[in-house]
Formats: structure tokens, sequence, C-alpha cells
């Protein structure tokens, strides 16, 4: 099984709202990532998490905060977004965080601020 | 730094016709390279990756590559195009050493006529 699930599908959120995106993963795999995409254009790596812990923040605004409680789940925390957060949220996983290893890809998560 | 670079935001090809998207690198350490597929609203599947050990790499759908460090490129082909062919695809480069941060390039929509 080389499934990634994310959860929701779509979401749409107000710029007071508080919301969370979630990423579960059950290839045993040690490496979590989340990207941003906006329409036409290739994903942007937002954060890594290795072996559960946070090994790189690409400077993402502190009005998204990620967590990853165990090996197989990754969640994103949604809070004061602006409307140019609109966009496609992926997660993807690989078997561990190097280089070598292909990264695995969700569905992503539609999100639009309103 | 890594990147790399994708000639052609758009290509068009008839049903049946060979299939060339240009991809090429940018790396001061020997690369790993993955194209990636992406269908409309969906996430990121993997078409296949070079990561060393032989230059001429097949995937899936029929797709295949060849690394050539001359060159420094990794352009990918298939024999004969099929509409369902039709997507973005996106060139990535990661590097060898520690830290898993894949780079895209900025994608070539693939166009398939009958």
């Amino acid at each position: 099984d080389t499934e990634v699930t994310q959860t929701p599908k779509h979401l749409v959120m107000g710029m007071t709202n508080k919301k969370s995106l979630k990423c579960e993963q059950h290839m045993g795999h040690r490496a979590m990532y989340w990207y941003k995409q906006k329409a036409k254009k290739p994903p942007e790596l937002m954060f890594v998490y290795s072996y559960e812990k946070l090994s790189i923040n690409e400077s993402v605004p502190s009005r998204f905060s990620p967590e990853c409680p165990n090996s197989s789940l990754l969640n994103l925390h949604l809070h004061a977004l602006q409307p140019e957060d609109s966009a496609l949220y992926l997660c993807a996983s690989s078997r561990d965080p190097v280089g070598l290893f292909e990264q695995y890809f969700g569905p992503g998560t539609r999100l639009t601020v309103t | 730094a890594q990147s790399v670079t994708q000639l052609g935001s758009h290509v068009s090809v008839s049903e049946g016709a060979l299939v060339l998207l240009r991809c090429n690198y940018s790396s001061s350490v020997p690369p790993y390279l993955f194209w990636y597929v992406q269908y409309p609203n969906q996430g990121l599947q993997l078409l296949l990756k070079y990561t060393s050990a032989a230059t001429l790499v097949k995937g899936i759908n029929g797709f295949e590559a060849e690394f050539k460090k001359s060159e420094t490129s990794f352009h990918l082909t298939k024999p004969s195009a099929h509409m369902s062919d039709a997507a973005e695809y996106f060139c990535a480069v990661s590097r060898t050493g520690g830290g898993n941060k894949l780079t895209f390039g900025t994608g070539t929509q693939l166009k398939v006529e009958l």
C-alpha cells in the first residue's frame, strides 16, 4: 500500500477561523512533508518532519502550525489565514529523510480562505 | 544549491506520437532526479527516479528517462502518446547528502490531440 490520505478534500474558512488539515500514511515512512501549491505552479515545501521531529521550516508564517503526533499522522493547524493562503495543500511521505527516497503524495486539500 | 529547468511550459503532441519533455539540472553534487505527473485536482504521482544506478530509467505508463551527465539533462520520453497522458509533468531534484529537500521545476503541461 503506497497511499497517503488527506482530509478534508475541500475546506472553506474565514480569516478568523481555526481549522486543521490531516494527513495519514501507513507505509512505515519516517519522513513527512507539507507543501503548498498555487494554481499552475509547482509545489513549494513548507515543513519537513523527520522521525516525528520538525527538521525543516521554510520560513512559513506562524499562522500555519504543523504537528506530528505519531509516525503515521501529520497535521497542519490553520489560524487567522489570509486570502492569499488559498491553495492546494499537499502532504507527502518518504521512507527516510534523505534524498535517495522518493516522496509519495496525497491527493491534497483544496483550501479557500474567504 | 540544486535546481531544475524545464524547457517548454506547454507541449502538444498528436496521439501516437513521441512525447519528449525536457529537464536540465544544476547541482554541485551528484543529484537524485525524479519525474512526477499531476492530473487535474489530484496529488503528484511518481513516474520514475534516477539514483545513480542506471542512466536509462524506466517508469510507469511506458515512460522512460535518460540521465546524461555531460548535458546535465534528464529528459522524459514516451514512444507513443495516449490521450490519458494529458497532465502536468514536474521534474524534481534532491541532494545526495542529508535532508530530503525536493526542488521542482516549473512544470510542463502536456496536451495530447487526436
